[in-house]
């Protein structure tokens, strides 16, 4: 399976400023013939279910505030949060979806 | 509305099974690869399995291969998981999820899930 490796494990962002989570996979999800890269990222705030954000790696979801972007291809991602809000303290987790074993990277918890 | 609830979880003894359900509405059922995935304590996501539309194709974590069987019934609008031989390492949220990939002749290709129920919880132990 592809391993997906999350980083950092948490970060504390003041509201209003930027934060950045990393995502690596063991092996590359950009599929050639269509040029795309099987990656999607999710969010999951305390007590809710997960709910996605982006997925071919840079896709927004509908209504997904635009302060949320999605970057990277091959084996290196990024999610990025601009201006951080109260309400987007939550663990942010990458899932590849390259292989037909979905798998998810470890998570990132951001605070504020 | 559209919605996943699942049902079934509860406090099971290590060996034992359980018989989780998703009851979906508000969307065509039968037209959706669906997954089931958990959330152990403290830890993160981890996806166990998936069925095609018409139940020809699953595929399973090996953590659970052998042990979990997924089916669905599309006259019900229902998903479930069979899980048997249940490990104290089992314990966790239970979420079902849709799919947006699909399936050509018996291969099925697994996408991002673009909805999730509220989940059940199953805990393991004596």
């Amino acid at each position: 399976d592809i391993v997906m490796t999350q980083s950092p494990d948490s970060l504390a962002v003041s509201l209003g400023e930027r934060a950045s989570i990393n995502c690596k996979s063991s092996q590359s999800v950009l599929y050639s013939p269509n040029s795309k890269d099987y990656l999607a990222w999710y969010q999951q705030k305390p007590g809710q279910s997960p709910k996605l954000l982006f997925y071919w790696a840079s896709t927004r979801e509908s209504g997904v505030p635009d302060r949320f972007s999605g970057s990277g291809s091959g084996t290196d991602f990024t999610l990025t949060i601009n201006s951080l809000q109260a309400e987007d303290v939550a663990v942010y987790y990458c899932q590849q979806y390259y292989t037909q074993h979905p798998t998810f990277g470890g998570g990132t918890r951001v605070e504020i | 509305e559209v919605q996943l609830v699942e049902s079934g979880g509860g406090l099971v003894q290590p060996g034992g099974s359980l018989r989780l359900s998703c009851a979906v509405s508000g969307f065509t059922f039968s037209s959706f690869n669906m997954n089931w995935v958990r959330r152990a304590p403290g830890k993160g996501l981890e996806w166990i399995s998936y069925i095609g539309t018409y139940s020809g194709t699953t595929y399973y974590a090996d953590s659970v291969q052998g042990r979990f069987t997924i089916s669905r019934d599309n006259a019900k609008n229902s998903l479930y998981l069979q899980m048997n031989s249940l490990r104290d390492e089992d314990t966790g949220v239970y979420y079902c999820a849709r799919d947006q990939g699909y399936c050509r002749r018996s291969t099925c290709y697994p996408y991002h899930f673009d909805l999730w129920g509220q989940g059940t919880l199953v805990t393991v132990s004596s």
